[in-house]
């Protein structure tokens, strides 16, 4: 069936440390990933995406790695801060499946200062 | 800010009635995509509109439908509201060719 799982629904981390979220999706055929951050009360902002024929790719304290072989993807922050408490969405595409993107359940990430 | 908008913030709704969401997409983006994301759980693609016309959907019943419009803005019906209707609505633009979706601020619908 359709899913994109996360392996934590929790994560606390110290202010400082770096943190690596976990994602793991079904169908070896998807395109195109994407993570996004969503603080209470607001829409997913868009933080780093990849697509399949890449394994890296890194933003601003951001980087997403792609492994391909086992269907898993991962965002890691460095230097995590306060700001960066919310919960983070990974979610895939198809490109056969137009704009439909597959989101998982979120993982919460907490920040202790 | 994404630059998309969405109408209204907050609804409340009775079962049985009818709701018009609305959202503006960001300026140059010619595709929107809608999202049902229920409480403590990720988004659920609904459809997605393209030049006026749905381009893909995702397994909601016809009772919800669409809009959009020549400047690209689109709305969200839903009719005959169930309780479990009860979501944040997002709507998400995309630019032409593009692949990245920008996501409004939602539209938190409670039906009693």
């Amino acid at each position: 069936g359709e899913s994109v799982g996360l392996h934590l629904p929790t994560l606390s981390v110290q202010e400082g440390d770096n943190s690596i979220i976990n994602c793991a999706y079904s169908n070896s055929a998807s395109d195109y990933f994407i993570w996004y951050k969503q603080e209470s009360g607001k829409g997913p902002q868009f933080i780093i995406d990849i697509r399949s024929n890449m394994d890296k790719r890194q933003g601003q304290r951001v980087t997403v790695l792609l492994n391909k072989t086992v269907k898993h993807l991962s965002l890691q922050i460095a230097a995590t801060q306060p700001g960066d408490s919310a919960v983070y969405f990974c979610a895939e595409k198809r490109d056969n499946q137009g704009g439909k993107l597959i989101f998982g359940q979120g993982t919460e990430l907490s920040v202790k200062p | 800010e994404t630059g998309v908008t969405q109408s209204p913030t907050h609804l409340i709704k009775t079962r049985g009635q009818q709701v018009t969401l609305r959202c503006s997409s960001q300026s140059g983006h010619n595709t929107v995509s809608w999202y049902q994301q229920a409480l403590g759980q990720g988004p659920q693609f609904i459809f997605q509109y393209y030049r006026e016309e749905e381009n893909g959907r995702g397994n909601f019943p016809p009772r919800f439908s669409g809009l959009q419009f020549p400047n690209y803005s689109s709305e969200l019906n839903v009719n005959a509201l169930e309780l479990d209707d009860s979501a944040l609505y997002l709507c998400a633009s995309i630019s032409a060719g593009g692949d990245t979706q920008y996501f409004g601020p939602g539209t938190r619908l409670t039906v009693l």
